[in-house]
């Protein structure tokens, strides 16, 4: 089955440094990829995805690339503000087999102000 | 529309009880997951559903059941519970694997 690996488990950064978390993926048939963000205590929340089709999404100060032939995704969050702190995972599904999320360990993200 | 609605929140059990999970969306999604989440090691799936009467394993069912016998719900069964299946447990439902998945509010199961 399908294995996602994520990087860093933590990251601490400064308030208004950007932040990069990375993803990679075993299942070649993949073709989904969100990310999710938890705060201490919450459900995951969506926060932005991308399929396989495309190479790079932007959604204000987050983005997300892939790279289908390195089979790795990567999240990118600029101007870091504290409330971006979380537990941020990244996933994997395709529309085959297993069509279920597949998701990695999660990245504990601080923004110190 | 109330999304995805699981009870209890909270439950404490004993070794060797057993106890079922409920989830229900209200979204008509045909897809349905059930998820435990540990400490360091993200959401391990435990069984999906693609339709009413359609389930599968993920990557830990052991110790569980599922059934889907309506679009709506998708109950999780713990058939003898254990310590190890202490955890946090969080349904998920979407209408199309390649979309984003709703998250219940999750059930904090402890087992003593």
């Amino acid at each position: 089955g399908e294995n996602v690996e994520q990087h860093p488990s933590t990251l601490s950064v400064q308030e208004g440094d950007s932040a990069v978390i990375k993803c990679t993926y075993s299942d070649s048939a993949s073709n989904y990829f969100p990310w999710y963000k938890q705060e201490l205590g919450k459900r995951p929340q969506l926060i932005i995805d991308i399929r396989s089709n495309v190479g790079e999404k932007k959604d204000q100060r987050i983005a997300v690339t892939l790279n289908k032939t390195a089979k790795h995704f990567s999240l990118h969050i600029t101007e870091t503000q504290p409330e971006d702190s979380a537990v941020y995972f990244c996933a994997a599904s395709k529309d085959t087999g297993r069509r279920a999320l597949t998701f990695g360990s999660g990245t504990r993200l601080q923004v110190q102000p | 529309n109330a999304g995805v609605t699981q009870t209890p929140k909270f439950q404490v059990l004993k070794t060797g009880q057993s106890m079922t999970l409920q989830c229900a969306q209200d979204m008509n999604h045909e897809y349905m997951s059930w998820y435990r989440q540990d400490p360091g090691m993200g959401l391990r799936l435990i069984h999906y559903s693609v339709g009413a009467g359609i389930t599968d394993q993920g990557e830990v069912p052991n110790g569980y059941n599922v059934s889907r016998s309506t679009t709506e719900d998708f109950p999780l069964r713990l058939l003898s519970a254990a310590p190890s299946q202490t955890s946090v447990y969080f349904c998920a439902s979407s209408f199309s694997p390649n979309y984003g998945y709703t998250f219940g509010s999750g059930t904090r199961l402890t087992v003593v």
